[in-house]
């Protein structure tokens, strides 16, 4: 099963811009990348989705490669509030039975200084 | 305009019995797929359900199972629970886009499950 990792955590401080990468090696052809912040106890909320180069929206922009095989997530001038989880989600195809899989990402736990 | 909503939103079960959950889908979208999320981890993919049928299916046994109803609304099914299965357990919705196999997918808060 193909593995997708970030880092662990992160640290920052209020009105700094932060980048989060995640790498997916075995991302299925025709799939997008989906970024994810989660508080406790809570469900995921999207933030940005992508399929190749740059996109941006109105709280974060999302870096594609030409490979696919990573992604980073950009959030400008981070505030408090912006401490959480963050998770990527591809899509997985298993090589022997074809079989397709979302795989989240490890999870990053961002925590924002004042 | 509705989120996905899911029921109960906690539940205590004791090891052997069954439990089944439920999730509305966001309005407009037709296809539910459902996660476990054990404590300080990420989501896991159980399966996903489209015109009433399993789509797909991640590395969970039999003892999971679910449902979908011509409405979209879906249950997960758990039997013979165990300690392992105690989870959050998150049921999200989409709409496939055209050519893709990726649909963004939108998430309900959940449902605490604790096995005891």
């Amino acid at each position: 099963l193909a593995k997708t990792t970030q880092p662990i955590s992160m640290d920052s401080y209020e009105g700094q811009e932060v980048n989060i990468t995640c790498s997916h090696n075995n991302i299925a052809t025709n799939d997008y990348i989906t970024w994810y912040q989660q508080f406790p106890s809570q469900g995921p909320r999207f933030i940005i989705q992508g399929y190749k180069t740059k996109v941006t929206n109105e709280v974060a922009s999302l870096f594609i490669p030409a490979d696919r095989k990573s992604s980073t997530l950009s959030l400008p001038r981070v505030s408090l509030s912006d401490t959480a989880v963050y998770y990527c989600l591809v899509g997985d195809i298993e090589g022997l039975s074809g079989t397709y899989k979302y795989i989240f990402g490890t999870g990053t736990r961002l925590k924002v200084l004042a | 305009d509705a989120g996905v909503t899911q029921s109960p939103t906690h539940l205590i079960k004791t090891r052997g019995q069954q439990v089944t959950l439920r999730c509305s889908p966001k309005s407009g979208h037709d296809t539910v797929s459902w996660y476990q999320q054990a404590l300080g981890q990420g989501p896991q993919f159980i399966f996903q359900y489209y015109e009433e049928e399993e789509r797909q299916r991640g590395n969970f046994p039999d003892r999971f199972s679910g449902h979908q109803f011509p409405n979209y609304s879906s249950e997960l099914n758990v039997n013979a629970l165990l300690l392992g299965d105690s989870a959050l357990y998150l049921c999200a919705s989409s709409f496939p886009l055209a050519g893709g196999v990726t649909d963004t997918q939108y998430f309900g808060p959940g449902t605490r499950l604790t096995v005891l």
